[in-house]
């Protein structure tokens, strides 16, 4: 499995500010993807980032909230956009797995990244 | 509307014996499942997945049961070791050979292996 890192690992911000947390996996991936975990919930998928394309949001998250890059095959960034109280959670980066199958769904995530806002 | 359900959200067992997560879901177009087994300040790690033309996988101390009809997954954990203390995580995917990969995950259920 690809070894994916994150930074920040953690971070204490204040509301209205914007935080980016950068995804950097050490082989190349066709797709990456963000996810969020508020405080006693269950992962929520956040977006599908592409290398070369828009990402592409699940309902309930929009662009301008939660704008992503990914300039290459290997690196990929969240930004967290004019926080609230609310956008404290875990954010866990995560790549998709090869499989000797034809078809593998696996996912291989990232360590996280704690994010307060106060 | 939770479609991927852990209802325990605690387990406790004794170290050697067996430890049985369940998960059940509701959306009838998931076709494959996984585990992930998550420790403090660490992502979660994949642990094992079935996909819905078989209702059995093994690898080494861990097995995941599938039961279509009942919609009801079991990860068995044997023997269960201290190590294995950890928060898991059952999830889906609808996916059949598409693009879209999304996983759906459960609320979690923490385990903890006393020795």
């Amino acid at each position: 499995s690809a070894v994916i890192s994150q930074k920040p690992s953690r971070d204490i911000c204040q509301r209205g500010t914007s935080l980016t947390i950068q995804c950097q996996v050490d082989s190349q991936v066709t797709m990456m993807f963000w996810y969020r975990q508020q405080p006693g919930q269950s992962l929520t998928l956040i977006a599908t980032a592409n290398q070369g394309s828009e990402a592409t949001y699940e309902s309930g998250f929009v662009i301008d909230k939660f704008p992503i890059s990914r300039p290459n095959l290997t690196f990929s960034t969240l930004t967290v956009s004019n926080m609230s109280p609310e956008d404290s959670s875990i954010y866990l980066c995560s790549v998709l797995g090869t499989g000797s199958t034809t078809v593998s769904y696996e996912q291989y995530f990232g360590p996280g990244t704690r994010l307060t806002v106060t | 509307d939770q479609q991927v359900k852990q209802n325990s959200p605690s387990l406790s067992v004794q170290e050697g014996r067996i430890s049985i997560l369940n998960c059940d879901y509701t959306n009838s177009m998931f076709d494959y499942f996984l585990w992930y087994k998550k420790y403090p300040a660490e992502g979660p790690t994949f642990l094992i997945s079935i996909s819905s033309i078989k209702d059995k996988n093994e690898d080494g101390r861990f097995t995941v049961f599938l039961n279509k009809s009942a919609k009801h997954l079991s990860l068995h954990i044997v023997p269960s070791q201290p190590g294995d203390s950890a928060v898991y995580f059952c999830a889906a995917s609808g996916n059949s050979g598409g693009s879209n990969y999304k996983l759906t995950f459960g609320k979690g259920t923490l385990l903890t292996v006393n020795p």
